[in-house]
């Protein structure tokens, strides 16, 4: 696509249960990251995958967080036994692989709700 | 580790003011910064860049100025605009390693107002 493409746009879901957050990256990229955008707290870095390397998941809050990247493009971030402090806009980026510039493209964002 | 401090918003201006949103960082050796700018219903976009020290990144008017002795990246735009309304980013990018793992601020929001 044209674009980072997200789903859903927003999620309303109940404490406990699991949730599941797709991205899919603009065509190309191979380089694909996942973000975190709380209010006052600017965003925070989950995980990133680059091409068949083992993605660095070193920004997941918790065990409870998981995320996949299926044949190279589409990824989806799966929160497990949702809590309320998981409430927040997630976001998605891509980027060309081995074209370190800083650029990435952003989505706008899944935003979660844990009532 | 590597952070980002930015000034707390929201900064309101009236239009033609100029503007000034401070950002500094903590980081080894020698970081890439940059500006992304979010509007209303987008998703986050590069604004400008500067990738070594005295470097000025600029676009749209905006400019930036890569300050290693201060550890600043100050944003500034001589005259802004309604639609310069927006949520502004700064991040930084590690010297080494991590691909386009850039860490960022906690956002400034600007409004301008006629």
């Amino acid at each position: 696509g044209a674009g980072v493409s997200q789903s859903p746009s927003n999620k309303v879901t109940e404490k406990g249960k699991d949730v599941e957050l797709r991205c899919d990256p603009i065509s190309g990229h191979t380089a694909l990251y996942w973000y975190r955008q709380s209010l006052g707290q600017g965003l925070e870095f989950l995980i990133y995958f680059q091409g068949n390397s083992a993605p660095d998941k070193s920004g997941l809050p918790s065990d409870r967080f998981s995320a996949e990247r299926t044949g190279g493009s589409v990824s989806t971030l799966t929160i497990q036994r949702t809590q309320q402090e998981d409430s927040a806009v997630y976001l998605c980026a891509s980027s060309l692989e081995g074209i370190n510039t800083g650029e990435l493209f952003f989505g706008e964002g899944s935003r979660l709700t844990v009532l | 580790g590597n952070s980002v401090t930015q000034m707390e918003g929201p900064v309101t201006l009236s239009e033609e003011a100029f503007l000034t949103i401070n950002c500094t960082y903590t980081a080894t050796g020698y970081p890439s910064l940059f500006w992304y700018v979010q509007y209303p219903g987008e998703g986050l976009q590069l604004l400008l860049k500067a990738t070594k020290a005295d470097d000025k990144g600029s676009n749209k008017g905006f400019e930036a100025t890569y300050r290693k002795e201060t550890t600043s990246f100050h944003l500034e735009k001589g005259s802004v605009q309604v639609s310069d309304s927006a949520v502004y980013f700064c991040a930084l990018r590690p010297f080494t390693g991590g691909g386009n793992k850039l860490t960022f601020g906690t956002g400034t929001q600007l409004k301008v107002e006629l």
